[in-house]
């Protein structure tokens, strides 16, 4: 079975652009999350999909940050203008709706913005 | 407010030995546990969970313990190897593991030869 797919493993930018992550999730796993993990930190929540409609974004920054899950599938996470505390790994993680279901974690983009 | 604690960002454990990392949490409204192991450059994997109706959970070398009074939970490794050596992150979770995860900063596990 394929795992969680992110791209890319790597990105720079300088702060103030903007920039775009991809995730696709386990097939059939209806629900889908990015977290944020700061160095020395563990993940933080920041938006969760169930099929296409959110179901948490309450610690996402949206003035900067956007996300989306067309169709139920893939999902798309964007920084519109980077700042330097975004530096971080972002994490793409789905799991089987239900009870007492694990996610499963993609690899991650680690971001640098200088 | 951290509302999973981990309050040993490392531990150090002999080949063979018995690990035991710790966590404890704060939101009586966490009802589903889980440990997560990392490697550098990997997103976290899944190694063993517990919901709050259970107080132990074994799977292999691996038992987690939660105990809900003291809303503290353990993970024992049994025997430790090397390849155990990782980050280890406890999760919790409200409403069943509906809700998104609120993780601890993690635990560094170094065994020795």
């Amino acid at each position: 079975e394929a795992g969680v797919a992110q791209s890319p493993r790597y990105k720079i930018i300088e702060k103030r652009q903007s920039v775009a992550f991809w995730c696709n999730p386990i097939s059939g796993h209806a629900t889908l999350y990015w977290y944020q993990q700061i160095l020395g930190q563990g993940p933080k929540l920041l938006i969760q999909f169930q099929n296409n409609g959110v179901v948490d974004d309450s610690q996402l920054p949206k003035d900067r940050f956007s996300a989306e899950r067309l169709k139920g599938v893939d999902s798309t996470l964007k920084i519109q203008p980077a700042k330097l505390e975004d530096s971080a790994v972002y994490l793409c993680a789905s799991s089987l709706t239900g009870a007492y279901t694990e996610a499963f974690f993609g690899q991650g983009t680690r971001l640098t913005v200088v | 407010d951290q509302q999973v604690k981990q309050n040993s960002p490392s531990l150090s454990v002999q080949e063979g030995r018995i690990s035991i990392l710790n966590c404890d949490y704060t939101n009586s409204m966490f009802d589903y546990f889980l440990w997560y192991k990392k490697y550098p450059a990997e997103g976290p994997t899944f190694l063993i969970s517990i919901s709050s109706i259970k107080d132990k959970n074994e799977d292999g070398r691996f038992t987690v313990f939660l105990n809900k009074s003291a809303k503290h939970l353990s993970l024992h490794i049994v025997p430790s190897q090397p390849g155990d050596s990782a980050v280890y992150f406890c999760a919790a979770s409200a409403r069943g593991g509906a809700d998104g995860l609120t993780f601890g900063k993690g635990t560094h596990l170094i065994i020795q030869p």
